[in-house]
């Protein structure tokens, strides 16, 4: 499988703090890149995708992606403890493995009031 | 709109005892279909993918296997359950190969082989 590295954690901001999640991959080519949420004992929810190299935001979500150093980042601003959660970054696979979906283990942010 | 049902949501199994999870996909046709494992402390791990009905691929080799046997209908089966079988299963749906918009996500099995 596609290699996707995320530091496992956990990860602890206080309220109204920006997180930071990120993220890399091995596989150069790679092109989509998407960002779930998964709250405990629940199945994750897509936040974003990106694919196109930058920022992308979207309300308090913000996805930067760098395909030159194959890296690929969450900001959460203003953190709420509605947002404690783990955060699974995933990668779209190509020829051979096109359509599929790689996950790294996911970063668990806790976010105290 | 699109829903995706996957039953039963926890399961205790003895080792050795077969296994059957269903899961179905409503409000779409041909869709792309997958089985994911969560294990404790691991990530999401893809187990099988479907593009079509008795189109199975395996990304890991084990005592799983997968069947198609309706365009939204994906089952995942094991003769015979091991210890390393329990886990967090997942199914999910997408639209097509190169869509940029992800998977959508059952809301999971919870299996523990005791």
């Amino acid at each position: 499988q596609k290699e996707v590295e995320q530091n496992s954690g956990p990860l602890s901001v206080p309220e109204g703090a920006i997180a930071s999640l990120n993220c890399t991959y091995s596989d150069r080519g790679s092109q989509s890149f998407f960002w779930y949420r998964q709250y405990s004992g629940k199945s994750p929810e897509l936040i974003m995708f990106i694919y196109s190299n930058g920022d992308k935001e979207d309300g308090r979500f913000t996805a930067q992606l760098n395909k030159a150093s194959q890296y690929v980042s969450l900001l959460i601003r203003d953190s709420q403890p509605s947002d404690s959660a783990t955060y699974l970054c995933a990668v779209k696979g190509r020829g051979s493995t096109l359509g599929r979906l790689y996950f790294g283990r996911g970063t668990q942010l806790t976010v105290w009031p | 709109s699109q829903t995706i049902h996957q039953w039963p949501a926890t399961l205790v199994q003895p080792v050795g005892s077969p296994l059957s999870l269903e899961c179905t996909v409503e409000g779409t046709s041909n869709p792309n279909l997958y089985w994911y494992r969560q294990a404790a402390g691991r990530g999401l791990q893809l187990l099988f993918y479907s593009v079509g009905i008795g189109q199975i691929s395996s990304e890991v080799p084990q005592n799983l296997s997968a069947s198609r046997p309706q365009d939204r209908q994906f089952i995942l089966s094991s003769k015979k359950l091991l210890l390393s079988d329990s886990g967090f299963y997942l199914c999910a749906w997408s639209v097509g190969q190169v869509s940029n918009y992800g998977y959508t996500f059952g809301s999971g099995t919870r299996l523990t082989v005791v």
